[in-house]
């Protein structure tokens, strides 16, 4: 099924950028579109952005477009995202998520893998 | 952008219980909605999709029903494990938005 690390995540001042790291194992990671989705504490999930399998194509969510770029490195098997003009907003645990593909047609995608997360907190 | 609303935002029920959560979207989406099941301090996970069709290794007492505007994630007995907040996404056309969450809580 295979699983998700992600990393980077810290403590970061108003306006400041951090850098999220997400390892992937388990699965052919170029196969597949990526996603990060955030959940701020005590609060639903928000969908942030994603990258197509091959990284020509990538959409994000109204509150960080222009400020949030997803990336990745199929070699690597990894996903990135880096963040700037940081927010309060912004304080949220960050999950990288696989999204898989139903195996007969029509075809449905959906969010089959999880990693842990990785916290952000913007705070003076 | 199509919203996705659920209802309840909570409910109380016991072990045995058959509870049922709904998920309504603005527009009409097809089938393309998935649903996930969060337990306190842990990543979301994946209990059924394309409306109705039971992720690999999710109990049985697990249902989904729905197509267009209205669905529904049905648990026929509740279990100790289900205690938990539970989340529609709609998987049609971008952003891929979730809805607001059902919390279902002890009795």
């Amino acid at each position: 099924e295979g699983q998700l690390v992600e990393s980077g995540g810290l403590v970061v001042q108003p306006g400041g950028s951090l850098r999220l790291s997400c390892a992937a194992s388990g699965f052919t990671f170029d196969d597949h579109t990526m996603h990060w989705v955030r959940q701020a504490p005590g609060k639903g999930l928000e969908w942030v952005a994603l990258i197509s399998w091959d990284g020509s194509a990538a959409f994000y969510a109204d509150s960080v477009e222009g400020r949030f770029s997803i990336s990745r490195d199929n070699n690597k098997n990894s996903l990135y995202l880096q963040m700037n003009s940081l927010t309060t907003e912004d304080t949220a645990l960050y999950y990288c998520v696989k999204e898989g593909v139903s195996p007969d047609a029509p075809t449905y995608y959906y969010m089959d893998v999880w990693g842990k997360g990785t916290t952000v907190a913007v705070s003076s | 952008d199509i919203q996705m609303t659920q209802s309840p935002s909570s409910l109380s029920a016991s072990v045995g219980d058959r509870v049922t959560i709904t998920c309504r979207a603005s527009q009409s989406i097809g089938r393309y909605l998935n649903w996930y099941q969060q337990i306190p301090g842990k990543a979301p996970k994946l209990l059924i999709y394309a409306a109705s069709t039971l992720q690999s290794g999710v109990p049985s007492r697990f249902s989904g029903s729905g197509s267009g505007i209205d669905f529904t994630l049905t648990i026929s007995s509740l279990q100790p494990e289900d205690f938990a907040t539970y989340y529609c996404q709609r998987s049609f056309s971008s952003p891929p938005a979730f809805g607001q969450g059902s919390r279902v809580e002890i009795k």
